[in-house]
């Protein structure tokens, strides 16, 4: 089966870094992205992996190692707008999103 | 520019209803989808259109039927719904590459069945 794991629920500190994990069982990869929602909203495209490595953009950055099928979203200087749900999904082998069930990030002052 | 509208943004109806929810793109997207969403669940997948052709049709209930006049156009059109289809419904659209292809969503339509 295709399976997709995140932590439930994490909570951080405002101004703080914070590494969301994903790991994945699927059959095939063909990229792996991380989506922002924010409640009641729909997803927003944050990063995109396909290569292992570190992809960066401001103040998000996402990590891939496909020998491990292990992926994170790292956030630094959190601000309080970045309280939502963080989707990992991965791309199979028939080019289809499997979801995985997102992780709620909760951030106080 | 990569927004997708829908319409309404909420909906309530009886389960003798028929209604429509519509979404919208201009980006050039030549893939759509319709996910049904609820609450602290990640999107499910129900539809895919490829090229204006319905590509993928994850066993959904024949009381939803999509629909794609044309390749910027995306309708679900509902007949006979249960309370338990009460959800978000997010349309999202794509470049239907073979490469990165990253889905973009719509805001969605909170539909609730009574």
């Amino acid at each position: 089966g295709q399976n997709i794991d995140q932590p439930t629920e994490m909570t951080a500190t405002e101004g703080a870094i914070v590494q969301i994990n994903c790991t994945y069982q699927t059959s095939g990869f063909n990229g792996l992205f991380w989506y922002q929602q924010h409640a009641g909203e729909a997803p927003t495209f944050l990063s995109y992996n396909v290569l292992d490595g570190l992809e960066e953009k401001g103040r998000f950055s996402s990590f891939l190692s496909r020998s491990k099928g292990y992926s994170y979203l790292l956030l630094k200087e959190l601000q309080m707008k970045d309280s939502a749900s963080y989707l990992c999904a991965v791309r199979d082998s028939n080019y289809q999103l499997i979801w995985g069930a997102g992780t709620k990030l909760i951030i106080k002052p | 520019d990569t927004e997708v509208t829908q319409t309404p943004k909420h909906l309530v109806m009886g389960m003798t209803n028929k209604k429509s929810l519509k979404c919208e793109q201009h980006m050039g997207h030549r893939a759509m989808y319709w996910y049904k969403q609820k609450a602290k669940k990640p999107p499910e997948l129900m539809f895919v259109y490829s090229y204006e052709k319905l590509s993928i049709n994850e066993s959904v209930p024949s009381r939803f039927s999509p629909e794609c006049p044309n390749s910027s156009l995306l309708n679900l059109h509902l007949h006979a719904l249960q309370p338990e289809d009460s959800a978000l419904y997010l349309c999202a659209s794509s470049q239907a590459s073979w490469e990165i292809d990253t889905q973009y969503f719509g805001p969605g339509t909170r539909l609730t069945v009574l």
